[in-house]
């Protein structure tokens, strides 16, 4: 398997623009979890999907950022407008129902950047 | 609500046993598990602690007490590689929901 997979690995933008990142989840995992992780509030939980369905988005910062899924294979993570204090790592993982959430496998992450 | 506590950096010797501690407030929880994340790297799974106990998993293992609300992973043999920082995280139930929420992180360094 190819594990997960995310692009773009690298995001330099400037503030006001929009920013989609995307991720492909493990196939047959169930659940698909969107991170940001910064140097000082660590990794953060914004949104997480049970097939497909947006279960938990009580850290999505704002309505600036809104998140997709419209199939098991694919989900879209928006930031519209961009602003400076949103450059961070994006990581997107995916969990297999049995696991129900424990098991985390992670893709690469996206690096975001805006100036 | 919740929180999670675990040091923030930790140093030990090559070829030594290290322990880091990670203790939580949190209603309705379900268990804990451990994620290393390598600098520059995505963090990787390593083990989860639904009921009390230890459990094994090759050099690494990981403890949990729930009436203590506390649990430690327990890294043997550490090698340089094991330079990394490791993450524990609640599973819990948050409002008919599950969620897992991750601590800051602990920073290992292995020296020589």
């Amino acid at each position: 398997d190819a594990g997960v997979i995310q692009s773009p690995r690298h995001e330099v933008t400037e503030m006001g623009q929009e920013v989609t990142l995307r991720c492909k989840p493990i196939s047959g995992h169930d659940y698909l979890f969107w991170y940001r992780q910064t140097m000082m509030r660590g990794l953060e939980l914004l949104i997480y999907f049970n097939n497909n369905v947006p279960i938990d988005d009580s850290g999505m910062p704002e309505d600036r950022f809104s998140a997709k899924m419209p199939n098991a294979s694919f989900s879209t993570l928006k930031i519209q407008p961009s602003e400076p204090r949103d450059s961070a790592v994006y990581f997107c993982a995916s969990s297999a129902h049995r696991a129900v959430l424990y098991e985390q496998y992670f893709g690469p992450g996206t690096r975001l950047t805006v100036t | 609500g919740q929180s999670l506590e675990q040091p923030s950096e930790v140093t030990a010797v090559e070829g030594a046993i290290v322990q880091i501690n990670c203790t939580y407030q949190t209603s309705g929880f379900y268990g804990l598990s451990w994620y290393q994340q390598h600098d520059g790297g995505a963090p990787t799974f390593l083990s989860y602690n639904g009921l009390d106990g230890l459990e094994e998993t090759g050099r690494f293992s990981s403890f949990l007490s729930r009436s203590d609300s506390y649990g430690y992973l327990l890294l043997q043999e550490l090698q340089m590689k094991d330079s990394a920082s490791y993450f524990c995280a609640v599973r819990e139930d948050s409002g008919g929901y599950q969620k897992v929420t991750f601590g800051i992180g602990t920073k290992l360094q292995v020296i020589p």
